[in-house]
């Protein structure tokens, strides 16, 4: 079936240096593609997206990068602080409302102060 | 903002009770979701509805039912519970539409004793 693989599964880093997380995914069909913050204690919450005709989208310290030809998608920080310190979540999606959302299996983040 | 609600954050149950997980959302979404979060797999879907009365069973429906009976409310039951259902389950929803983000509630931390 179809699936959304993310790597690395934890990642620390040195506050101000950058992290890149990235993901696969394996349905040609999917269209739409958001990340999400997940901090201790929270429900995961929308930090960016993109859909399929963008190559890549930024805010801020953060950025998303889409390759369709390769079905890979990838989560850009810059100057990182320890708030970013949490688990992101990349997601593919294809159809309607969401209901195919597949989601990666996560990426805990450390920023080290 | 969006807010999903979910009543109750911290739960501990024994085996073969009955349980309930209610949530609520206030953005008049047409969909909303159950998922599962266990460490290392991820966000996995349990159940969705796109509509009132309305249900789609999504990757893992074993051992769960759902009841959404007014637009804003959408409730997880746990017909008698197990020690495998132990985890974090969070609530989502959504506008209909494609590619619309999901918006999830705060988690409910289940522990089945």
């Amino acid at each position: 079936g179809e699936n959304v693989e993310q790597h690395p599964s934890t990642l620390s880093v040195q506050e101000g240096d950058s992290a890149v997380i990235k993901c696969t995914y394996s349905d040609s069909a999917s269209n739409y593609f958001p990340w999400y913050k997940q901090e201790l204690g929270k429900g995961p919450q929308l930090i960016i997206d993109i859909r399929s005709n963008v190559g890549e989208k930024k805010d801020q310290r953060i950025a998303v990068t889409l390759n369709k030809t390769a079905k890979h998608f990838s989560l850009h920080i810059t100057e990182t602080q320890p708030e970013d310190s949490a688990v992101y979540f990349c997601a593919a999606s294809t159809g309607t409302g969401g209901f195919k959302t597949i989601f990666g299996a996560g990426t805990r983040l450390f920023v080290k102060a | 903002d969006v807010k999903v609600t979910q009543s109750s954050r911290y739960l501990v149950k024994r085996t073969g009770e009955k349980v309930f997980l209610e949530c609520v959302q206030d953005m008049d979404h047409e969909n909303m979701f159950w998922y599962r979060q266990d460490p290392g797999l991820g966000l996995r879907l349990i159940y969705f509805s796109y509509d009132v009365k309305m249900k789609e069973k999504g990757d893992i429906p074993e051992g769960y039912s759902v009841s959404r009976e007014k637009k804003e409310r959408f409730s997880l039951i746990l017909e008698s519970a197990s020690t495998n259902q132990t985890s974090m389950y969070l609530c989502a929803s959504s506008f209909g539409g494609a590619g619309n983000t999901i918006y999830f509630g705060e988690g409910s931390w289940l522990t089945v004793v």
